[in-house]
């Protein structure tokens, strides 16, 4: 299995803020990926976030509002912009590994907005 | 794009019956199914998972099947314990967008003693 870290694991922010979430991946990934989970709701898709390029967004996702960055094949970052108290969620980060080719999920990151 | 429907959304057992969760997809290039199970508070943990090549998997308790031709596959719980309460999600992915999985909309069992 793969061992994924997330900081911070929960934080209460106030409106209009941004805050950048960080996914750590204790070996190489070739593709890191980016999942909201709205309470009491299933998991979507935010973005594919490619190393060595922009990330790529899923619909309804725009960059200027989760900008990610992965400068390495260990680490992404998501941060959330300007934030409103529909962001309040949980933001997973993702990975996954070839060989027994399966997908982890990191801790999550609780994000209430005020 | 992709859809998957799960179904029921609660499920309510006796310790020691089986439980059985079912999901549909729309996309006929979908090829990987996990099943994830996620406890209260906790990340999603993989429980199973199944490729288009195959139409039964099994480890100790759980099992999960795949109809291709009817686009739909199946978690099947056995010997239900107390500790099987969470709620679990299916999923599907392309082989083309690889780790990009459409999550169902999740199924909360609760196993009673």
């Amino acid at each position: 299995s793969a061992v994924i870290s997330q900081k911070p694991s929960r934080d209460i922010c106030q409106r209009g803020t941004s805050l950048t979430i960080q996914c750590q991946v204790d070996s190489q990934v070739t593709m890191m990926f980016w999942y909201r989970q709205q309470p009491g709701q299933s998991l979507t898709l935010i973005a594919t976030a490619n190393q060595g390029s922009e990330a790529t967004y899923e619909s309804g996702f725009v960059i200027d509002k989760f900008p990610i960055s992965r400068p390495n094949l260990t680490f992404s970052t998501l941060t959330v912009s300007n934030m409103s108290p529909e962001d309040s969620s949980i933001y997973l980060c993702s990975a996954r590994k070839p060989g027994p080719d399966t997908q982890y999920f990191g801790p999550g990151t609780r994000l209430t907005v005020l | 794009g992709e859809n998957v429907e799960q179904h029921p959304s609660t499920l309510s057992v006796q310790e020691g019956d089986s439980a059985v969760i079912k999901c549909t997809y729309s996309d006929s290039a979908s090829n990987y199914f996990p099943w994830y199970k996620q406890e209260l508070g906790k990340r999603p943990q993989l429980i199973i998972d199944i490729r288009s090549n195959v139409g039964e998997k099994k480890d100790q308790r759980i099992a999960v099947t795949l109809n291709k031709t009817a686009k739909h596959f199946s978690l099947h719980i056995t010997e239900t314990q107390p500790e099987d309460s969470a709620v679990y999600f299916c999923a599907a992915s392309r082989g083309d967008s690889w780790g990009k999985l459409q999550f169902g909309a999740g199924t909360q069992v609760v196993v009673t003693p």
